[in-house]
């Protein structure tokens, strides 16, 4: 049962424009969300995370939004550059003592120069 | 310079072998955490430890051993009863104590396993 979803398995984008990464969870218990950024044969770096309290967070050239309701969130990079090109996991932990983290399949992102 | 170091990078075990793949980190953090990743797939968590002597099984266990004789150390040993472990294994950390990001796992930077 994947209780982090991210369907779409990769994205193109033109550098300078708006990326728009997707992420869906089933479990409503998830305290706090987390995006993480990973190159090839590389671990996962931290990139950004909001908590279930809010619906937007805002560092630099990244945004993640938070929709509760229907248990979505989306990180947006604008302007995309080709640095940015990689893998992003989404992820999502629940509150308590060992605080459980599940990560999501990752989409690549390519952006094009 | 503080960070996770995971070793060796690339790793190579026999049928009926059993190897250890090692995880240190300098952070000063008491949770440390082992996951496989494979293609197409998120990080799966196969065991974790919150404290020194103290770990529990994650979601995918079976086949693998770990040991948490030291807060830096949290080695990771892949059994000959693990029938499919070429995988890219990854050790994590994160430090309970800071408020501000008690919920960020810091990473090293993986161990290929294949095998031969």
């Amino acid at each position: 049962d994947q209780q982090v979803k991210q369907n779409s398995p990769s994205l193109s984008v033109q550098e300078g424009r708006i990326s728009i990464l997707n992420c869906d969870y089933t479990n409503s218990m998830f305290d706090y969300f987390l995006w993480y950024k990973k190159y090839p044969a590389e671990g996962p770096t931290f990139l950004i995370s909001i908590s279930s309290i809010k619906d937007k967070n805002e560092d630099g050239r990244f945004t993640v939004f938070l929709n509760k309701s229907a248990k979505h969130l989306s990180l947006h990079i604008v302007p995309s550059q080709p640095g940015d090109s990689a893998v992003y996991f989404c992820a999502a932990g629940t509150p308590g003592g060992y605080q459980k983290v599940t990560f999501g399949t990752g989409t690549k992102l390519q952006v094009i120069p | 310079d503080g960070g996770i170091t995971q070793s060796p990078k690339y790793l190579f075990r026999k049928e009926g072998q059993n190897v250890t793949l090692s995880c240190e980190q300098n952070l000063n953090h008491d949770a440390m955490y082992w996951y496989r990743q494979d293609p197409g797939q998120g990080l799966r968590l196969i065991y974790y430890s919150q404290i020194v002597n103290d770990f529990q099984k994650g979601d995918i266990a079976e086949g693998y051993s770990v040991s948490r004789e030291k807060k830096e150390s949290f080695p990771l040993t892949v059994t000959s009863a693990q029938k499919n472990p070429t995988a890219f294994y990854l050790c994590a950390s994160r430090n309970e104590r800071d408020r501000g990001s008690k919920n960020i796992q810091y990473f090293g930077a993986g161990t290929r396993l294949s095998v031969l």
